[in-house]
């Protein structure tokens, strides 16, 4: 079964509102990651936030990491038009050696 | 720029031909990794290489072969490919330790479409 499941499946605000997406997963785990995607490209990694961390900023991005209910969000402040993109969450566990990738999140941000 | 380059971009090829797929890190790190992307499913892992040596193989077919020369370059052989497998295909890299997978860093892409 899949491990990280987004949620919404689908986002679209106006440039500036703040745009949450949240990620729920269900074993236990040494960190979780989040991701972007751009349409047709590679992903880019955006933070890492470990098992005993509760939250993580960078930049415009605000991670937090809820291990008893085993879920995190991504909340971007301020969108642009650029923050246009699918994002993903994944999760690492020592226990599989793997990182599994959740469907992601597709956020559209208008002008 | 990731730091992990892959070619080609795109590929189309039909079910008869062999191609390959080449993915190269600049970053020094020790793991690369294979995944398939299709439309509406989450990203599969195909293949794993920790230091050279595959530790990974999720149940892929054996149409995919792939190669691992050294540290630094990954590639993914292709033959007598099915529809199915059209599909963007990600390299990616990290650096694996004691502590487990740190962030992975992503080239841009294979868009393949099989025909």
């Amino acid at each position: 079964s899949q491990q990280g499941e987004e949620d919404p499946q689908a986002l679209s605000i106006q440039e500036g509102e703040n745009a949450t997406m949240n990620c729920s997963y269900k074993t236990s785990i040494n960190n979780l990651q989040w991701y972007r995607q751009n349409s047709g490209r590679g992903l880019v990694h955006l933070i890492l936030i470990r098992s005993n961390e509760r939250e993580k900023h960078s930049g415009r991005l605000r991670v937090t990491l809820d291990t008893s209910k085993k879920s995190s969000s991504l909340l971007i402040t301020a969108s642009r038009a650029a923050d246009t993109a699918s994002y993903f969450c994944a999760t690492y566990s020592s226990n599989t050696g793997k990182l599994i990738f959740g469907q992601g999140t597709t956020l559209q941000v208008k002008p | 720029e990731t730091g992990v380059t892959q070619t080609p971009r795109h590929l189309v090829m039909g079910m008869t031909n062999k191609k390959s797929l080449k993915c190269e890190q600049h970053l020094g790190h020790n793991a690369m990794y294979w995944y398939k992307q299709s439309a509406k499913k989450p990203l599969e892992l195909m293949f794993v290489y920790n230091f050279k040596e595959q530790t990974e193989n999720n149940s892929v077919p054996s149409r995919f072969s792939p190669e691992c020369p050294n540290s630094s370059h990954l590639f993914l052989h292709l033959h007598t490919l099915q529809p199915e497998d059209s599909a963007l295909y990600l390299c990616a890299s990290s650096q694996e330790g004691l502590a487990g997978v740190y962030e992975q860093y992503f080239g841009p892409g294979t868009r393949l479409t099989v025909t």
